[in-house]
């Protein structure tokens, strides 16, 4: 167990329509990023935000959208869903300044788009 | 951009065997880390080993160990004594210390281990 928590662990949705990924991070972190996972793929780099402020951008949609509460914790918001979106979500977190700046993954959440 | 590439998608190793599944990458950086994952069956990412870029010995974690050769860009990880357990996706992935701290992740390669 990481520590890292994600909810919910699965989602069922139909194309068109809007979800919110909830990720809670490690005590102590401020970090989280945000990762998309596609069937066999790597993982793709989405989108970091450090104690409330966005900090660094990856290949994120317009479509996407995500923001980091003053408890730390994350959402991430997927608008128009297309059926393409399916993938597991990952969060993880990190604290900032220590070696290696490890990264904490979450369990996921599975996203299927109808 | 940073690119990581692991040109296995798939290997096989029968049980109590050495394998070696490899990686590259690019960077125009001088100082980075570099990451082993590993994603069973559950999809939870786990974290293998880890180098950093400016230390010359190669990181080992028990069976764990890896080639760190920075000059042709290449980190292996090399699996000693294979166990079923070890089955998995196993991907190699680049950090950078300048570039707001994004992580890039090669393709993965698929690890089938053989009783």
């Amino acid at each position: 167990d990481s520590g890292v928590t994600q909810t919910p662990k699965h989602l069922i949705t139909a194309t068109g329509q809007r979800v919110t990924l909830r990720c809670s991070p490690r005590s102590g972190d401020l970090s989280v990023y945000w990762y998309q996972q596609s069937l066999d793929q790597g993982l793709q780099f989405l989108i970091q935000y450090y104690n409330g402020e966005e900090r660094a951008k990856g290949n994120i949609l317009e479509r996407f959208s995500a923001q980091q509460f003053p408890d730390l914790h994350s959402e991430l918001n997927l608008s128009s869903l297309e059926l393409g979106d399916s993938a597991l979500y990952f969060c993880a977190s990190s604290v900032e300044g220590a070696q290696f700046n490890e990264q904490f993954f979450g369990p996921g959440t599975r996203l299927t788009v109808l | 951009a940073q690119t990581v590439t692991q040109s296995q998608p798939e290997m096989s190793v029968q049980e109590a065997e050495t394998v070696t599944l490899s990686c590259t990458y690019d960077t125009s950086e001088s100082d980075y880390y570099l990451f082993w994952y590993k994603q069973p069956p559950s999809r939870q990412m786990i974290l293998v080993i880890r180098q950093e870029a400016y230390k010359q010995q190669n990181a080992t974690e028990n069976r764990f160990s890896v080639n760190f050769q920075k000059a042709a860009k290449s980190f292996s990880l090399k699996i000693s004594d294979s166990q079923l357990g070890d089955a998995a996706m196993y991907f190699c992935a680049y950090r950078s210390l300048y570039n707001n701290n994004d992580m890039r992740f090669g393709a993965g390669t698929r690890l089938t281990v053989k009783p």
